[in-house]
């Protein structure tokens, strides 16, 4: 099984701040990773698909790249509607689909 | 719009069993594939399993193979999780997810329902 590793765990900025996670792939997964932000109590919302695709609806502050096994979900200038749990999932086959532990993000 | 809505949830005794089910509505069901992603009380999100759109392939987590099965009604527009042999660990909030792209399983769970929760206790 694929693994992703995801960090920081805990990121502590404050409103303003460009701040830069990342995860890592146990092998290659091309470009097929997404970000999710979840906040307590709700369903995840998917942010970035095809690792570097902003989906509809999310805002332009938020941006990912990378390819392979790197790959970063980086937010230019946080917003005190950011500070959520941030979440990367590699999806590179029918039969793989794998979550980071997730990145907590907090003021 | 689209909508997925978890039902089925409760609590249940170690070892008996429970069917989750998701109603959907707002798009074509039977284009896309479907998830179930799990969430244990104040831990992180984990992939449960996965079906085609024509149901040729269902994939699950290694925690839950043998004991879910995953299944759909393409008639009907709605997604199943026959979970049986339960244990404590299976303790979390079931969310439904559809594919955001038609046809393939290689796509972004790009909607999600609201979740059910699932508790495991005797």
């Amino acid at each position: 099984d694929i693994q992703m590793t995801q960090s920081p765990s805990t990121l502590s900025a404050s409103v303003g701040d460009r701040v830069t996670i990342t995860c890592r792939a146990s092998q290659s997964v091309s470009i097929w990773v997404a970000w999710y932000q979840q906040k307590l109590g709700k369903a995840p919302k998917l942010l970035i698909y095809g690792a570097s695709n902003l989906e509809g609806g999310a805002p332009s502050r938020f941006s990912g790249t990378g390819s392979g096994t790197e790959f970063t979900l980086t937010i230019s200038s946080l917003q005190p509607d950011d500070f959520a749990t941030y979440y990367c999932q590699q999806y590179s086959s029918y039969f793989s689909h794998t979550f980071g532990q997730g990145t907590k993000l907090e003021i | 719009q689209v909508q997925l809505v978890e039902s089925g949830g409760g609590v249940v005794q170690p070892g008996r069993s429970l069917r989750l089910s998701c109603a959907a509505s707002g798009f074509t069901f039977s284009n896309y594939v479907m998830h179930w992603v799990r969430q244990a009380p104040g831990k992180g999100l984990e992939w449960v399993a996965v079906i085609s759109y024509d149901e040729t392939y269902r994939v699950y987590t290694e925690s839950v193979k043998g004991r879910f099965t995953i299944s759909r009604d393409n008639g009907g527009d709605t997604l199943f999780l026959q979970m049986s042999s339960l244990t404590p660990e299976d303790t979390a909030v079931y969310f439904c997810a559809r594919g955001g792209e038609p046809w393939t399983g290689i796509t972004a769970a790009q909607y999600w329902g609201q979740g059910t929760l699932v508790t495991v206790s005797s």
